[in-house]
């Protein structure tokens, strides 16, 4: 049973233009969301976040928005870039009392950049 | 801010056999995770630690696989024995206690057991 979800294995987008990732849960409770960024044989990098009492984080090129009555997220990059190829994860958590839980990945969606 | 630091790197072995990986967290990070990455899959929690305590380890397999954080800093993995279906990448990541961290991970440690 997959509480996060991320639909779309790949993405390819043009240089320049924006790049839309998508991913759904499940589980209401979750109140923590993530993207991390990973290239080939390294770790996950942090991207950026949001907590369940804001819509919507800016981070220069890459903003994350939240529904939560949709129980959806996206990252948006723009422009995107060549070195914005990687594969990228959606992730939550559910806090307990002040102690994050651990987090939940989807499978991620490969984002190739074509310049 | 030094990172996440995970050897060895690359560990190729026969199934039975055992292995084991270490971890290094952010100085200061009192979480402590494992997490296990099948290909094309998302990392999965493996174990996670409060200093040197355990959190949650429901989705540990208990069976063959421990782990310990002697001291609250470093921490190991071990596999014993191990399972053709075990071969993955082992991530270790760390994280602050307090509030909405995100979680800083390691290189990872690539398992193949043939």
């Amino acid at each position: 049973d997959q509480q996060v979800k991320q639909n779309s294995p790949s993405l390819s987008v043009q240089e320049g233009r924006i790049s839309i990732l998508n991913c759904d849960y499940t589980n209401s409770m979750f109140d923590y969301f993530l993207w991390y960024k990973k290239y080939p044989a390294e770790g996950p990098t942090f991207l950026i976040s949001i907590s369940s009492i804001k819509d919507k984080n800016e981070d220069g090129r890459f903003t994350v928005f939240l529904n939560k009555s949709a129980k959806h997220l996206s990252l948006h990059i723009v422009p995107s870039q060549p070195g914005d190829s990687a594969v990228y994860f959606c992730a939550a958590s559910q806090n307990y009392g002040g102690s994050q839980g651990n987090l939940i990945f989807g499978k991620g969606t490969k984002l190739s950049v074509k310049p | 801010e030094a990172g996440v630091a995970q050897s060895p790197r690359y560990k190729i072995i026969e199934k039975r056999q055992s292995v084991a990986f270490w971890c290094n967290p952010i100085s200061g990070h009192a979480t402590l995770y494992w997490y296990q990455q099948i290909l094309g899959q998302g990392p999965k929690l493996l174990i996670q630690f409060q200093n040197n305590g355990v959190v949650d380890d429901s989705q540990l397999p208990k069976d063959r696989f421990s782990a310990e954080r002697l001291k609250g800093v470093d921490s190991t993995l071990k596999i014993q024995p191990a399972k053709l279906e075990d071969s993955a990448v082992y991530l270790c990541a760390s994280s602050l206690n307090r509030g909405y961290s995100p979680l800083h991970f390691g290189n990872g440690t690539r398992l193949t057991v043939t």
